[in-house]
């Protein structure tokens, strides 16, 4: 059974970089494509970027300047930073395990990040 | 950049059928992916490529595709189907990005 689970700090203060680890159990993160996604309280899901195994990234053009997508693959996980974040940035933030033509089957419980100024 | 337009809202009677639009420029070109999302809870697909259902998903979740407009429907509604609805698509034609429709509350009467 493929399983994700987000970590990371719930607090973050304004102009600072938020940073995430998806840990990923059941699955190699050396197949398929792995992907963070965010959803603002109240709101929509908005698609961050994603990861190859290959450590190829494909970005959000709206995020691209400030989000940066990496993974090890020797410990199984994948990693966000989003820098000089604002109050704007204030999510649930979900990783998942992107299949073919973009779906996201398996998505881990989220973690909510709060941007403080 | 490429949009996805879903109605904010849907109500429906248990028992009766809820039908749920995306709307994109020639979505019916692309494969369409469809979420459900419960409060406090991740999504979990329910409808991928247009009209396959994952394994577990009730045969009462459906969906297709065509021109400009993508549906998802809901026969035989019951009270637990309540939530939020997305869409999704893999914009492979431009910069190869994963995009979002704005979500559909479905409520049930």
């Amino acid at each position: 059974q493929v399983q994700l689970q987000e970590s990371g700090p719930g607090l973050v203060k304004a102009t600072e970089t938020l940073s995430l680890t998806c840990t990923v159990s059941g699955a190699s993160t050396n197949t398929y494509y792995w992907s963070w996604i965010r959803q603002p309280p109240g709101k929509g899901l908005e698609w961050i970027g994603r990861i190859q195994y290959s450590g190829s990234t494909t970005y959000n053009p709206s995020l691209r300047s400030r989000v940066t997508i990496s993974m090890d693959t020797s410990k199984n996980q994948f990693f966000l930073k989003l820098s000089s974040v604002t109050a704007a940035d204030t999510a649930t933030y979900y990783c998942g395990r992107r299949q073919w033509q973009g779906l996201v089957d398996i998505w881990g419980q989220g973690a909510l990040v709060t941007v403080s100024s | 950049s490429y949009v996805l337009t879903q109605p904010p809202s849907v109500s429906v009677a248990p028992g009766k059928t809820a039908t749920i639009t995306c709307g994109g420029n020639n979505i019916g070109s692309k494969s369409v992916h469809w979420y459900q999302q419960k409060p406090g809870q991740a999504p979990i697909p329910v409808v991928y490529d247009d009209s396959d259902r994952p394994s577990g998903i009730p045969e009462r979740f459906s969906g297709s595709n065509s021109g400009n407009t993508a549906t998802l429907t809901i026969s035989r509604v019951e009270v637990g189907d309540e939530a939020d609805y997305y869409c999704q698509v893999w914009d492979s034609s431009s910069d190869y990005r994963e995009v979002f429709g704005g979500g559909t509350k479905l409520t049930v009467l």
